[in-house]
């Protein structure tokens, strides 16, 4: 059974710092995976995907990278800002459509 | 606006009672998924549908329910049988195939009385 997990749970960083966030998965036989964005009492907002054939993904500040082999995948936000204070969720899809989250990781960029 | 909805925004509930929470897409997306979600866990797959008229349960279906008669449209009844029902319920729909990229609705917050 596939496991996702992120760690740490929460971090805290000055604006403007470079940060990465963690998520890693037991089995490697993934088809994509997914980096959400959730603000408190708020739904999901995809923020990248990537497929099992790519190495890494970016949008804006953001870039995604995965190691399908190590079952690793990282998140880099550069230059942080307060909105960007928010849970950071990973999710990895099999090939059934069906998806498997991590716990998420609750950053707080501090003004 | 293309999207996903999700109604109401809160519910609430008394021991015994079922209660149906809506979700509707814009989107033309095939699939779609109920999640819900605990503090301090991950999301968790409760329903989810490929196809109108047709769908599977998830990892923590006991004591719900759905149906898939439109498209457009899959509600999720939260049935007495479900022991501990309070929590964030999360709606989501995906293309079949292609990247299957999963879109969230704004989600409903459940709490039992």
């Amino acid at each position: 059974k596939q496991e996702v997990t992120q760690i740490p749970a929460a971090l805290s960083v000055p604006e403007g710092e470079n940060l990465v966030l963690n998520c890693s998965f037991t089995d490697s036989a993934i088809y994509n995976l997914q980096w959400f964005r959730q603000d408190p009492g708020k739904g999901l907002t995809s923020l990248l995907l990537i497929q099992s054939s790519q190495r890494e993904q970016t949008s804006g500040r953001l870039n995604a990278s995965l190691d399908k082999s190590s079952g690793r995948s990282t998140l880099y936000i550069a230059a942080s800002q307060p909105g960007d204070s928010a849970t950071y969720l990973c999710a990895v899809r099999h090939g059934n459509e069906k998806l498997t989250f991590g716990t998420g990781t609750r950053l707080t960029i501090i003004p | 606006d293309g999207g996903i909805t999700q109604s109401p925004k809160y519910l609430f509930r008394k021991e015994g009672q079922n209660v149906t929470l809506s979700c509707e897409q814009n989107l033309n997306h095939d699939a779609m998924y109920w999640y819900r979600q605990d503090p301090g866990q991950g999301l968790r797959l409760i329903y989810y549908s490929q196809i109108v008229n047709d769908f599977q349960k998830g990892d923590i279906a006991e004591g719900y329910s759905v149906s898939r008669e439109k498209k457009e449209s899959f509600p999720l009844t939260v049935t007495s049988a479900q022991k501990n029902p309070t929590a964030f319920y999360l709606c989501a729909s995906s293309i079949t195939g292609g990247s299957g990229e999963q879109f969230f609705g704004p989600g409903t917050r459940l709490t039992v009385l």
